[in-house]
């Protein structure tokens, strides 16, 4: 059954530092999200994007936050000036159209040092 | 704005025995989607099922139920016939047309050999 995959697992960075997350959706869906969890509270929504532009975005998805759907087949979540407080784990998700399940990956992990 | 309350943070049930997780949300919504996510040690994302609001029917996936009550903005998950495997946590989501997955703050569920 197909997936979606991201990259790395594991994550850790320097405070301030920028870090981008990668994700490969399923291939045939069109939409695509990013959700955070913070350790031990509820899955979060970020963003969703669809037609290489963002369809909605949370009040947590600042100016730091940037996504990006580089090629045809990558979905990047981009954070700059990394804080600690952005230490979660961090879910892609996709689905062929909106109305669809929503698609998870196995998530990064997000740790800021 | 659209709200998912999960009011037990955490239920335990004996292998074999049956379970039911509570799940309430508010919405002024008529059309829109429900949804229950597992979320097992390995922090992966897995949907369990799901329903549409505009069918009466109760949705079923093998050993899984849910009882939607529309009315009463409702929506619990069986488990049947509890397995070591089902102890995670689970996560109810809401999500109108088109939108973005607004969860619970989960149940975590312990299966007891």
């Amino acid at each position: 059954e197909p997936e979606v995959t991201q990259t790395p697992s594991h994550q850790v960075t320097q405070m301030g530092q920028e870090v981008i997350l990668r994700c490969v959706p399923i291939s045939n869906h069109l939409y695509f999200y990013w959700y955070r969890q913070i350790l031990g509270q509820k899955v979060e929504f970020l963003v969703s994007f669809y037609n290489n532009e963002i369809s909605e975005k949370s009040e947590i998805f600042d100016d730091q936050f940037s996504v990006e759907r580089p090629d045809g087949s990558n979905f990047t979540l981009k954070i700059r000036s990394t804080k600690l407080e952005d230490s979660a784990m961090y879910f892609c998700a996709s689905s062929t159209d909106r109305d669809q399940p929503q698609h998870f990956g196995d998530g990064t992990r997000l740790s800021i040092l | 704005a659209q709200t998912v309350t999960q009011s037990q943070p955490e239920m335990s049930v004996q292998e074999a025995e049956t379970v039911t997780l509570s799940c309430t949300y508010d919405t002024s919504e008529s059309d829109y989607y429900l949804f229950w996510y597992k979320q097992p040690p390995s922090r992966q994302m897995i949907l369990v099922i799901r329903q549409e609001a505009y069918k009466q029917q109760n949705a079923t996936e093998n050993r899984f139920s849910v009882n939607f009550q529309k009315a009463a903005k409702s929506f619990s998950l069986k488990i049947s016939d509890s397995q070591l495997g089902d102890a995670a946590m689970y996560f109810c989501a809401y999500r109108r047309q088109g939108g973005k997955l607004i969860f619970g703050q989960g149940t975590e569920l312990s299966v007891k050999p």
